[in-house]
């Protein structure tokens, strides 16, 4: 079956450090694959998506680009914010142009300090 | 655009009580949407899948008696946590598709006491 799977956490960075969060995945079909985020007793938030291969997602400073030959997604950001912390998850959705289900990796907790 | 709510964010129960959480697309309409539980710093749990005029698909290990869910219009599907007790305490996120992805509401915390 499907699955995606994230590197451990928690990732501690200074302010204005680069950031990789590594994401790959296994897949039967040709996935639709997404970054959300989740601040602090809240829901998931839509950080950005890339629905086939080489497309690069893109927003708020984060980028990842979606590399079939490596089954991967990692998710980067070149100087990172206080307010950029929080947990991170890789998700796919093996069904694009269908309501199917996303499969999630555990969440990479991010926590930039001063 | 494609906001997702829920109502109510936080919620405290006496055991054996029910609860009914709602999940409303605010600005487009959702034939499918989706239940989630999210434990303590874990990732999140497919409950089931909502689809709007039909029965719940529920996964595997999942009480369909003890969670009820009702997707009567595009906008909006219920979730009722039936008989709750202490181990049904814990984070309910929905979620509702559109345009290839999943939109994600802010979440319900609820704590059975």
């Amino acid at each position: 079956g499907d699955s995606v799977t994230q590197m451990e956490g928690p990732v501690t960075l200074s302010e204005e450090a680069f950031l990789t969060i590594n994401c790959t995945y296994t897949a039967t079909g040709y996935p639709s694959l997404f970054w959300y985020v989740q601040y602090p007793g809240e829901g998931l938030q839509l950080l950005l998506k890339a629905t086939k291969a080489d497309d690069k997602g893109s927003n708020k400073g984060f980028e990842a680009t979606y590399r079939k030959e490596t089954t991967s997604f990692h998710l980067e950001k070149g100087s990172v914010q206080v307010s950029d912390s929080a947990v991170y998850f890789c998700a796919l959705s093996d069904l694009a142009g269908t309501a199917s289900k996303l499969t999630f990796g555990t969440g990479t907790r991010l926590q930039v300090t001063l | 655009g494609a906001v997702v709510s829920q109502h109510p964010s936080w919620v405290i129960c006496k055991s054996g009580t029910s609860v009914k959480i709602e999940c409303r697309s605010l600005d487009f309409q959702a034939t499918t949407m989706f239940w989630y539980r999210q434990f303590p710093k874990q990732s999140l749990m497919l409950m089931a899948t909502s689809n709007e005029g039909s029965k719940a698909t529920y996964e595997q290990g999942v009480e369909k008696d003890k969670f009820l869910i009702n997707h009567a219009s595009l906008t909006l599907s219920t979730l009722t946590v039936t008989s709750a007790h202490p181990e049904d305490s814990s984070f309910y996120i929905c979620s509702a598709h559109f345009t290839d992805t999943q939109y994600f509401g802010p979440g319900t915390r609820l704590t059975v006491l």
